[in-house]
């Protein structure tokens, strides 16, 4: 598709549950970006991949966070005994090349809240 | 990795150009500026890039500094719905650089009717 699909929307998972969100990438783009931004304006991020292969994973709490991006699926990002201050929007992005000037896609987000 | 400073906030009029500053004084000369924005609720939307030339689209105009430390996004008519945080990032051009799109705190651009 010509745009980044995320879903669910909206997740509300309650505290010590596992929460999996999805991103189907633009069809043809080799990179995905994971972000999370729990303030406002504040983004933290989390993984990247290339293709199947995690690119990236600096920002991942590697506790309980997971995600994978498996050939003709979507890519997901897991959280395990999700926690209070897990409760944020989760972005994914994706971008045909790695480099400087292509730019990358962002999906709607899928805002996560635990309770 | 380079970073880049902006404003907090800015405000403008309704259909009055609106100039976005961003310094990024550290950049290197493979590094692409880039300016996305986020309208309440959604995604980051990608704007515009450049690299050393002044560029334009049919969203806004970027003006790059001769010593490309500084930049300036242009919103030529400011409408309510350019309402948005406007973040200025810096991607590298070389595979192995500091390509993963890096967001600071942007500036949140009020438009007054």
């Amino acid at each position: 598709g010509e745009e980044v699909a995320q879903t669910p929307k909206h997740l509300v998972r309650g505290e010590g549950q596992k929460a999996k969100l999805y991103c189907a990438p633009i069809k043809g783009h080799s990179y995905v970006f994971w972000y999370q931004q729990v303030l406002k304006n504040e983004f933290k991020f989390l993984i990247s991949f290339q293709n199947e292969n995690v690119f990236d994973e600096t920002g991942m709490p590697k506790e309980r966070f997971s995600a994978k991006c498996l050939p003709n699926s979507p890519c997901s990002l897991e959280i395990q005994a999700t926690k209070l201050e897990d409760s944020a929007v989760y972005f994914c992005a994706s971008s045909g090349l790695r480099r400087g000037n292509t730019e990358a896609f962002f999906g709607q987000g899928t805002r996560l809240t635990v309770v | 990795d380079a970073k880049t400073t902006q404003p907090n906030s800015m405000e403008s009029n309704e259909e009055e150009p609106v100039h976005l500053p961003c310094n990024h004084s550290t950049i290197s000369g493979t590094d692409y500026i880039h300016w996305y924005r986020q309208l309440p609720s959604q995604g980051p939307e990608y704007v515009i890039h450049g690299l050393t030339s002044n560029v334009n689209n049919r969203m806004a105009s970027l003006a790059i500094a001769e010593d490309r430390k500084s930049s300036t996004l242009i919103l030529h008519r400011a409408t309510l719905r350019d309402a948005a945080v406007y973040y200025c990032i810096l991607r590298d051009e070389v595979t192995g650089g500091s390509y993963i799109p890096t967001f600071g705190r942007g500036t949140s651009l009020i438009v007054h009717p």
